[in-house]
């Protein structure tokens, strides 16, 4: 079984360009998170979603970010325009419900903002 | 507060010996869940061991205990015969309830664990 793939795993950008990252779940997982990981931080929620529906978005700031998970299969999370300050890993995750207690990670996408 | 707080940036072990990682959490809520994730330099983080908060056994999968202290709000991870691979950083992690209805997941700041042959 496939696991939760993630692109790109690497990117470079400049400050003020937009960059999207791309993450399918494990087939049949309902719930879907993106989290944020700062160097030397451990990860931080920025939205979940069950199916379509982001039920959890409190810590993605809306200025600049947003995200879809059209179908509720694969999803994608923007940034527009990007800032130094964005530069860490992102991760995507899956579990088949919000009540399973083991979530499925990627292996994140790594975007440095010049 | 912090409710997840690792106090240990850095663990050294030697080979074959067992070794704790700490994590204290803080809740208020009566139901919860904890968790312990491995993280290598890979990048991918791997689920390794959970607990819950009315679970009266100590979890363990292989090589992995969960020491749960309930009144002391610990839950502390136990890796016994360490073996060169089992270097990586470790993440606690605490799923409770939030408003809205609806649990979330908050990680610790990680302990980078490394094997000595």
């Amino acid at each position: 079984e496939a696991g939760v793939v993630q692109s790109p795993r690497y990117k470079i950008i400049e400050k003020k360009q937009p960059v999207a990252f791309w993450c399918n779940p494990i087939s049949g997982h309902n719930t879907l998170y993106w989290y944020r990981q700062n160097l030397g931080q451990g990860p931080e929620l920025l939205i979940r979603y069950e199916n379509e529906e982001a039920v959890d978005d409190s810590q993605l700031p809306k200025d600049r970010f947003s995200a879809e998970r059209l179908k509720g299969v694969d999803s994608t999370l923007k940034i527009q325009p990007a800032e130094l300050g964005d530069s860490a890993v992102y991760l995507c995750a899956s579990s088949f419900t919000y009540d399973s207690y083991e979530q499925y990670f990627g292996p994140g996408t790594r975007l440095t903002v010049t | 507060a912090q409710k997840i707080t690792q106090t240990q940036p850095g663990m050294f072990v030697q080979e074959k010996e067992a070794v704790t990682l700490d994590c204290t959490y803080d809740t208020s809520d009566p139901s919860y869940g904890l968790f312990w994730y491995k993280q290598p330099s890979s990048g991918e983080m791997i689920f390794l061991i959970y607990q819950g908060s009315y679970d009266q056994q100590n979890a363990t999968e292989g090589r992995y205990s969960l020491n749960f202290q309930k009144a002391r709000k610990s839950a502390n991870l136990v890796i016994s015969a360490s073996q060169l691979g089992d270097s990586a950083m470790y993440f606690c992690a605490m799923r409770d309830p939030v408003s809205g209805g609806y649990q979330k997941v908050t990680f610790g700041t990680g302990t980078k664990l490394q094997v000595i042959p």
